[in-house]
């Protein structure tokens, strides 16, 4: 992950928009991206994930894009529900190393 | 977050005190993490362990920082002198043998004032 200053980047939605929120990442050897989840209160929980010989995963509701060329990573959401209201972080790993490296996180609002 | 348990959940403690956290992580996992959460830096890895030996403790602030983990099933991290900006949260993550994501404990708020 990238550090993107001090101040929490936010995106406010509206009930049943899609969300897509936006990560960089640095280093280009890193071959696995990860998307977490945190509410208010918890530790951060695994949205995602994608590998770097991939450029799109998709989940539940979810899809991870990965363009490496440019070293950028987002998390579309569909359908965003308030429940989806939560910080979310990148992170990313290489093969020669075991730990991840994490974004400083987006906050996302959901509006009924 | 029931597969790895973090006590306690919130910790006040006055500057100059020790301070204990702990990790009892699932089964099944290698690798276990200490990451340190606050809004300036955002979550910072403190050390990490694979088959309960300090790989990587680069990210420990300073001496007074100190990790453990007698056998698998848990680990603490100790603070000892807690300072005010020790303040943060806290968490334990664990990783399996293989290029997965982490599980993450609660977390343990730690105020120092």
């Amino acid at each position: 992950g990238e550090s993107v200053g001090l101040h929490l980047p936010t995106l406010s939605v509206q009930e049943g928009d899609n969300s897509i929120i936006n990560c960089a990442y640095s280093n280009s050897a890193s071959d696995y991206f990860i998307w977490y989840k945190q509410e208010s209160g918890k530790g951060p929980q695994f949205i995602i994930d994608i590998r770097s010989n991939m450029d799109k995963r998709q989940g539940q509701r979810v899809t991870v894009l990965l363009n490496k060329t440019v070293k950028h990573l987002s998390l579309q959401i569909a359908a965003t529900q308030p429940g989806d209201s939560a910080v979310y972080f990148c992170a990313d790993k290489y093969s020669g190393y075991s730990t991840l490296t994490f974004g400083k996180g987006t906050m996302l609002l959901v509006s009924p | 977050d029931a597969g790895v348990i973090q006590s306690p959940r919130h910790e006040v403690t006055e500057m100059g005190q020790e301070v204990t956290l702990r990790c009892k992580p699932i089964s099944g996992h290698n690798s276990l993490f200490w990451y340190r959460q606050t809004m300036m830096r955002g979550l910072e890895l403190l050390i990490y362990f694979n088959n309960n030996v300090p790989i990587d403790d680069s990210g420990m602030p300073e001496d007074r920082f100190s990790a453990k983990m007698p056998n698998a099933s848990f680990s603490t991290l100790k603070i000892q002198p807690s300072e005010p900006r020790d303040s943060a949260v806290y968490f334990c993550a664990v990783s399996p043998d293989s290029p997965l994501g982490y599980t993450f404990g609660s977390g343990t708020r730690l105020t120092v004032v």
